[in-house]
């Protein structure tokens, strides 16, 4: 079947701008996971959600980003006022349950975000 | 909190070489751990797991133990292939963190033929 999807797959946009990055999971995946890599700080994780709910956020950098899932599957990580450290490459990944016990988390390809 | 700590690179072998990529962790619970790997071009794959203390993960030659008392993790191939040039992730994921994944900083793998 599909694997995780992600668009863009590549975002330029000036300092400044909102920009909005969707993440679509493997069907029937509940747990869904937004992930940044980036030079200087390597592979971090962001936010998850278990269904509908986030109940991790802790990740998240500063109040410009949010993110929100809708219908249990598709994700969207929107990041306002963009500034140029927020260029990275944004990964999202899912995977079948929850905390009780650990499941593959599947990656998508990723969408580089390029802020000038 | 949880970290994961792995051998700094660049690395570079010849083709038919042994590997190990050395990994070490801290966390305070009981962490499941992975090596990812990501080649030229190719988002992140999981490579290998181990759950719990002893298990032996292994997938495509590599191998690597779950070591409790030394807290670590290394990876090693006997015999490694060009095809086996990509950058390498060690990590851990704990259940009681919703089973994030938390990185080390990753492992690029060059092997010249």
């Amino acid at each position: 079947g599909a694997g995780v999807s992600q668009s863009p797959s590549n975002k330029v946009t000036e300092k400044g701008k909102d920009v909005e990055l969707r993440c679509d999971p493997i069907s029937g995946h509940t747990a869904l996971y937004w992930y940044r890599q980036s030079l200087g700080q390597g592979l971090e994780f962001l936010i998850y959600f278990q269904g509908n709910s986030a109940p991790d956020k802790s990740g998240l950098p500063s109040d410009r980003f949010s993110a929100e899932r809708t219908g249990g599957s598709v994700s969207t990580l929107t990041i306002q006022r963009t500034q140029q450290e927020d260029s990275a490459v944004y990964l999202c990944a899912s995977s079948l349950a929850s905390a009780r016990s650990y499941n593959e988390q599947f990656f998508g390809p990723g969408t580089r975000l390029t802020v000038l | 909190g949880d970290s994961v700590t792995q051998m700094e690179g660049p690395v570079t072998l010849s083709e038919e070489a042994f590997l190990t990529i050395n990994c070490t962790y801290t966390a305070t619970g009981y962490p499941s751990l992975f090596w990812y790997v990501q080649y030229p071009g190719e988002g992140l794959q999981l490579l290998l797991k181990a759950t719990k203390a002893d298990d032996k993960g292994s997938n495509k030659g590599f191998e690597a133990t779950y070591r409790k008392e030394t807290t670590s993790f290394h990876l090693e191939k006997g015999s490694v292939q060009v095809s086996d040039s990509a950058v390498y992730f060690c990590a851990l994921s704990d259940r009681s963190s919703a089973s994030k994944i938390i990185f080390g900083s990753g492992t690029r793998l060059s092997i010249r033929p």
